[in-house]
């Protein structure tokens, strides 16, 4: 079973920045792509981009571009989303997912991120 | 940015019964096209890629197909525990895109 294990709730001030931490195991950090979505309740899941751990490589979502930047850390095989300058309307449910033959896999649980004003 | 369009919205149905979702997307995406089932407060989980592969461990009552433009998610003999929503997303190019989802009631 693949294991994509995210960090706890996170309450954020606006104009604030957030880091989640998605914890993969050594063969999804070394073998495949690791994207971030996020979703509100009622809509669907909204891509935000992707990042090859093993290159640090990284693609983004152009909505999101100047906004996010994602990390992996090798020593522990996690993944990170920093995301900055933090609007209400970034309250939503932050995702992490590995990307395996064109598709999602495996899913974290989920964080959930509150901006607040 | 390829536009996702799923149909019906939402939909009621008895157990037993065949439902079919429809996904269409704004330009051809070819067969990247992948189904998701979400329950509330999970994360959503694959049911299909491809288009018409189906995941380890997903009932033999799922199934994905290709007509057209049009991509078709089928549940054969609808059961309690598919009360869902539904997703469809491509990967045919950055930014993926999903569906709006399907609803699934019983």
């Amino acid at each position: 079973q693949v294991q994509m294990e995210q960090s706890g709730a996170e309450v954020r001030k606006s104009g604030s920045s957030v880091k989640i931490s998605c914890k993969t195991s050594g063969k999804t950090f070394y073998d495949h792509a690791v994207s971030w979505m996020r979703q509100t309740p009622g809509q669907r899941p909204e891509w935000m981009g992707r990042i090859i751990p093993l290159h640090g490589k990284t693609d983004y979502a152009q909505k999101f571009k100047n906004r996010v930047t994602l990390i992996a850390d090798t020593s522990t095989t996690t993944v990170y989303l920093d995301l900055s300058s933090l609007t209400s309307d970034d309250t939503a449910f932050y995702y992490c997912a590995r990307e395996a033959s064109a598709s999602f896999d495996s899913w974290g649980q989920g964080t959930l991120v509150i901006v607040s004003s | 940015d390829i536009q996702m369009t799923q149909s019906p919205s939402s939909l009621s149905a008895s157990v037993g019964d065949k439902v079919t979702i429809t996904c269409r997307a704004s330009q051809n995406i070819r067969s990247w096209l992948n189904w998701y089932q979400q329950k509330p407060g999970q994360a959503p989980n694959l049911l299909i890629n491809g288009a018409s592969r189906l995941q380890g461990g997903v009932p033999l009552r799922f199934s994905g197909s290709i007509s057209g433009a049009n991509f078709t998610l089928t549940i054969n003999s609808l059961q309690p525990e598919d009360v869902a929503t539904y997703y469809c997303q491509q990967s045919n190019d950055t930014p993926f895109t999903f569906g709006p989802g399907t609803k699934v009631d019983i």
